[in-house]
């Protein structure tokens, strides 16, 4: 059952820990993103990464921080520096970065008090 | 950059009438324009998508059409059912070369049918 796992679903931290959101795809996808997601507003892009070993910024990546050392996953950190961290975070992957079709994981929220 | 209005925010409509959500860009060179339905608490879902060289897409009950020249386009769903019930996205892409590929998204449409 190929696809993309996002854990936990829901996270709860306190005001100044960093957190780490899992990504696992075993889609064979080359790219990867992250994105994130408040109330009333479209996805903003957080990081992408279009190959193992390398990333790049997205819109937003102040506060974030990821890697790519396995094809499979792309964690992304969510650090202390982050202003307003509570949102809906989606990870996301293409087959290859030039392909067109875009697909999310299930998501993860992130509340933090 | 790229930048994607979408309309409108809400939708209420009565099982079996049909919905258009309407979305407009400003690069001309976007080429590649997906429909995303999300589900309270999921993530999005890829339904529909058609690319610039093509001016309308169907599948089943959903159809896409592209209007390059006035650089919009919309999602049509005809004879709705209340599990259409969802916030549904536009999104824009530019070609790899301009922006690495990157979709630009809509703010989103909430859509519901009641029965």
């Amino acid at each position: 059952d190929g696809g993309i796992t996002q854990s936990p679903k829901y996270l709860f931290r306190k005001e100044g820990q960093n957190v780490t959101l899992s990504c696992e795809q075993n889609l064979n996808h080359d790219a990867m993103y992250w994105y994130r997601q408040d109330p009333g507003q479209g996805l903003r892009l957080i990081y992408y990464s279009q190959i193992v070993n390398d990333f790049q910024k997205g819109d937003i990546a102040e506060g974030y921080s990821v890697s790519r050392e396995k094809k499979e996953s792309f964690p992304l950190t969510v650090t202390s520096a982050q202003k307003n961290p509570t949102a809906f975070y989606l990870c996301a992957s293409k087959r290859q970065a030039e392909s067109y079709e875009q697909y999310f994981g299930p998501g993860t929220r992130l509340t933090v008090t | 950059g790229e930048n994607v209005e979408q309309h409108p925010s809400t939708l209420s409509v009565q099982e079996g009438d049909s919905a258009v959500i309407k979305c407009t860009y400003s690069d001309s060179a976007s080429n590649y324009f997906p429909w995303y339905k999300q589900e309270l608490g999921k993530g999005p879902q890829l339904i529909i998508d058609i690319r610039s060289n093509v001016g309308e897409k169907k599948d089943q009950r959903i159809a896409v059409t592209l209007n390059k020249t006035a650089k919009h386009f919309s999602l049509h769903i005809t004879e709705t059912q209340p599990e259409d019930s969802a916030v549904y996205f536009c999104a824009a892409k530019l070609p790899r070369g301009t922006s690495y590929g990157k979709l630009t998204f809509g703010q989103g449409t909430i859509l519901t049918v009641h029965p």
